[in-house]
């Protein structure tokens, strides 16, 4: 089992949805979770990072945390085409090294 | 203007040879790390450095070598040991605190897209 998953997709929303993004982990002493984005030839982009249990909202972004079912989300509301991205699930590990853990990323293509 | 800055953006390696990729971070930011990225994949850790002059491997180590002599430095040196270098590389940096807060957030260089000939 991977420590970080991700469905690879595409996740093809219509401008203007919801899109919802998941990320699953193994590591249950995790504590920070990280949500990045990243263009096509660019590097990843910081969106929010959550570490308590529930909502975090931001804008259109909202990230939500289950440590009891080990699952972090990313839902994006009023979806653009300018989302259309690699988004990446990351997590601190509970060794307290600083090293984040990453998923494979979860391509969003918002269709206008 | 602060960041993390990594250059040279694009470096073709021919068999054989080593080539260095430079990270230089003006955040004050006492762990930096650097990954890489194949298509289609997430980041895998090679190295990470949480205080100057000490480092420690990372997922994908062999074939790689760092320093880190300066706390605003970490090069990344690609061997020829490293038989399959194309890939990109991303720098990254934190500040190191305790308590899980937004001080762990990693922030990226913009990489460097490397390519064996």
């Amino acid at each position: 089992q991977k420590e970080v998953e991700q469905n690879s997709g595409p996740l093809s929303v219509p401008e203007g949805a919801i899109a919802s993004l998941n990320c699953t982990y193994s590591d249950r002493g995790s504590q920070s979770f990280f949500w990045y984005r990243q263009y096509s030839g660019k590097s990843p982009e910081l969106i929010m990072f959550i570490y308590s249990n529930g909502d975090k909202e931001d804008g259109r972004f909202t990230a939500q945390l289950n440590k009891a079912s080990q699952y972090v989300s990313l839902l994006i509301r009023d979806s653009q085409p300018s989302d259309s991205a690699t988004y990446l699930c990351a997590l601190l590990g509970s060794s307290n090294t600083g090293k984040l853990i990453f998923g494979q990323g979860t391509t969003l293509q918002v269709k206008p | 203007d602060g960041g993390i800055t990594q250059s040279p953006k694009y470096l073709f390696r021919k068999e054989g040879q080593n080539v260095t990729l430079s990270c230089e971070q003006n955040l004050n930011h006492d762990a930096m790390y650097w990954y890489r990225q194949d298509p289609g994949q997430g980041l895998r850790l090679i190295y990470y450095s949480q205080i100057v002059n000490d480092f420690q491997k990372g997922d994908i180590a062999e074939g790689y070598s760092v320093s880190r002599e300066k706390k605003e430095s970490f090069p990344l040196t690609v061997t020829s040991a490293q038989k399959n270098p194309t890939a990109f590389y991303l720098c990254a940096s934190s500040i190191l605190g305790g308590p899980p807060t937004s001080t762990d957030t990693q922030y990226f260089g913009p990489g460097t897209r490397l390519t064996v000939l």
